[in-house]
C-alpha cells in the first residue's frame, strides 16, 4: 500500500505571496493532520480534517487554512507569507483519526525569501 | 506543552541495544505511549505504541513501567541507519476534542557509532 504523499517536495516563495500544499493520505484513510516543523519551535500541530470537516485546530494565525476533499486528499494554504513561515510542512493520515496511529508523509520544505 | 521528558541525546555502539528512556509522570489511564523517529529532515516514522503492557514489533520493543510513569524504547541491535531523533509522545485520550493531535517534545537524538 502506498504511503502518504505530499507535493511539492520543495518550494521557494517570496514574502507576501501565498502557497498551497497538497497531501494524499494512505488509501482508505479518512483523517489528515498537518504539522509545521521549524528549528526553533519543533513539530507543531496545525489542524486535522476528517470527512471534509476541520475537527481540530492548533494555535496558528488565520493565514493558515486547509481543506479536505471527498477523496480524503487535503490541501493547506498559507496566505501573505512571512519569513517565519519557512519550515517543513508535514501531513499525517490515519484511518479514522481519533486515537489511531498517524502515518507521516515526507513533507514539503517551504523557503520564504 | 509535551507531557513527556526525554534526554536530549544518547550514543550507542553499532550492534548493541539502544535503550531510550521517557518519563511521562502525568499520563492518564487511557492515554497511550507512542514512539516515532525522524531521520534527518524526513517525515516522522511510526515505531510502536502501547497502553500498559510491553509491546514488541519488527522494529523495537516498548517497556512500560507498572505505574505507567515511564517507558523505554529498545532497539535490539542498533545500526547506523537507526541514527535519528526519537520522539516519545503521550497520545491525548480518545473521546476528547484533541484526539487528532500529536504533541511533540524535543525528542532524543540517538547517534549510533561504528
Amino acid at each position: 500500500k502506498a504511503g502518504v504523499t505530499q507535493t511539492p517536495r520543495y518550494l521557494i516563495k517570496t514574502r507576501g505571496q501565498q502557497v498551497t500544499l497538497s497531501c494524499s493520505p494512505i488509501s482508505g484513510h479518512r483523517s489528515v493532520s498537518w504539522y509545521q516543523q521549524t528549528p526553533g519551535q519543533g513539530l507543531q500541530f496545525l489542524f486535522e480534517y476528517f470527512s471534509e470537516t476541520q475537527r481540530n485546530k492548533g494555535n496558528f494565525p488565520g493565514r493558515f487554512s486547509g481543506r479536505q476533499f471527498s477523496n480524503s486528499r487535503s490541501e493547506m494554504n498559507v496566505s501573505t507569507l512571512e519569513l517565519g513561515d519557512s519550515a517543513l510542512y508535514l501531513c499525517a493520515s490515519s484511518l479514522l483519526g481519533g486515537g489511531e496511529t498517524q502515518y507521516f508523509g515526507p513533507g514539503t520544505r517551504l523557503l520564504v525569501l | 506543552d509535551a507531557k513527556t521528558t526525554q534526554p536530549t541525546s544518547m550514543d550507542c555502539a553499532e550492534g548493541r541495544a539502544a535503550n531510550l528512556p521517557c518519563n511521562h509522570s502525568t499520563i492518564s489511564g487511557n492515554e497511550y505511549v507512542y514512539w516515532y523517529r525522524q531521520i534527518h529532515s524526513q517525515g516522522p516514522q511510526y515505531i510502536i505504541h502501547g497502553l500498559k503492557n510491553n509491546e514488541t514489533n519488527e522494529m523495537a520493543s516498548l517497556i512500560i513501567t507498572e505505574d505507567r510513569k515511564s517507558s523505554t524504547l529498545i532497539l535490539p541491535h542498533a545500526t547506523l541507519r537507526d541514527t535519528a531523533v526519537y520522539y516519545c509522545i503521550v497520545r491525548v485520550a480518545e473521546g476528547s476534542s484533541n484526539t487528532g493531535k500529536l504533541i511533540f517534545g524535543q525528542g532524543t537524538t540517538l547517534q549510533v557509532k561504528p
